[in-house]
C-alpha cells in the first residue's frame, strides 16, 4: 500500500508568515510522529500522536509550533510567525503500535523542506 | 539527556566492505536502528537489533552491537554505488514514542 506522503514537498515562505505541513501516514497505523532535521544536525523529535490519547508534546521548540491530527489519520504542523532558524526537513512517520509492548517500526515519509527567507 | 554519534562521512570503493559506526549514551536503549536517506527521499529502515542481541545478519547488511562500550555499527559487504547515501544511527531512548537520530553518516561509493 501507499507510504507515508507529506506536503508540499518544499515551502518557501517569508519570516513571519504561518505555514502548515501536512502529513498523510499509512492507512490503520495509530502512532504519527513529527521530526525535523536541521542542516548538519540529526533529526529532532517535536511532537507525537497515539490514537486518542493526549499528544505528547515535548518536543515542540516553542509555542510558535502546534500540531493536530484530525479523525486519528491526517496531521497538520502549523509553524506561526517563522523565523529563519524554522528552516529545516521536517519529516512524518507513522507506525502500528501494538498495546505498548513492542517498539514498533517507524515509516518515514519524504519530509517537506521548509526555507524561511 | 540521550545522545547519539556518528562520523560525518565514509567513502568506500565499489565491491568493498563498508563499516559505519555510531556510539550511543543512553545504557536504557531498547531497540537500536539504521536507517538509510537517499537524495530527496525519506528515511528507509534498514535494519535494526534489540539490544539483548550481539549481531544481526540480513543479506549484505551485518549489525554488530557492544552494549558495554555503547557501540553499534553496521556493515554492508560488496557495497554498490546504489548504497550511496546518508546512514542514520538511532535508539530508542523513552519507549515508543521518541527515537534519538545521530547526524547521519554519508557514504559515498567510488566506482
Amino acid at each position: 500500500g501507499a507510504g507515508v506522503s507529506q506536503s508540499p514537498s518544499n515551502k518557501v515562505t517569508e519570516k513571519g508568515k504561518d505555514v502548515e505541513l501536512r502529513c498523510d501516514p499509512i492507512s490503520g497505523h495509530t502512532a504519527l510522529y513529527w521530526y525535523r532535521q536541521s542542516l548538519g544536525q540529526g533529526l529532532e523529535f517535536l511532537i507525537y500522536f497515539q490514537g486518542n490519547s493526549a499528544p505528547d508534546k515535548s518536543g515542540l521548540p516553542s509555542d510558535r509550533f502546534s500540531a493536530e491530527r484530525t479523525g486519528g489519520s491526517v496531521s497538520t504542523l502549523t509553524i506561526q510567525r517563522t523565523q529563519q532558524e524554522d528552516s529545516a526537513v521536517y519529516l512524518c512517520a507513522s507506525s502500528l503500535v501494538y498495546g505498548g509492548e513492542s517498539t514498533d517500526t517507524q515509516y518515514f515519509g519524504p519530509g517537506t523542506r521548509l526555507t524561511v527567507l | 539527556g540521550e545522545d547519539v554519534e556518528q562520523s560525518l562521512f565514509l567513502s568506500v570503493r565499489e565491491g568493498d566492505s563498508s563499516v559505519i559506526n555510531c556510539t550511543y549514551t543512553d545504557s536504557s536503549s531498547t531497540y537500536l536502528y539504521w536507517y538509510k536517506q537517499e537524495p530527496g527521499a525519506g528515511l528507509q529502515l534498514l535494519t535494526y537489533i534489540f539490544s539483548n542481541m550481539d549481531m544481526k545478519q540480513d543479506q549484505r547488511l551485518t549489525v554488530l552491537l557492544n552494549k558495554k562500550d555503547k557501540h553499534l555499527s553496521l556493515r554492508i559487504a560488496d557495497t554498490q554505488t546504489g548504497d550511496s547515501a546518508i546512514y542514520f544511527c538511532a535508539e530508542d531512548s523513552g519507549g515508543y514514542q521518541k527515537v534519538t537520530f545521530g547526524i547521519g553518516t554519508k557514504l559515498q561509493v567510488i566506482p
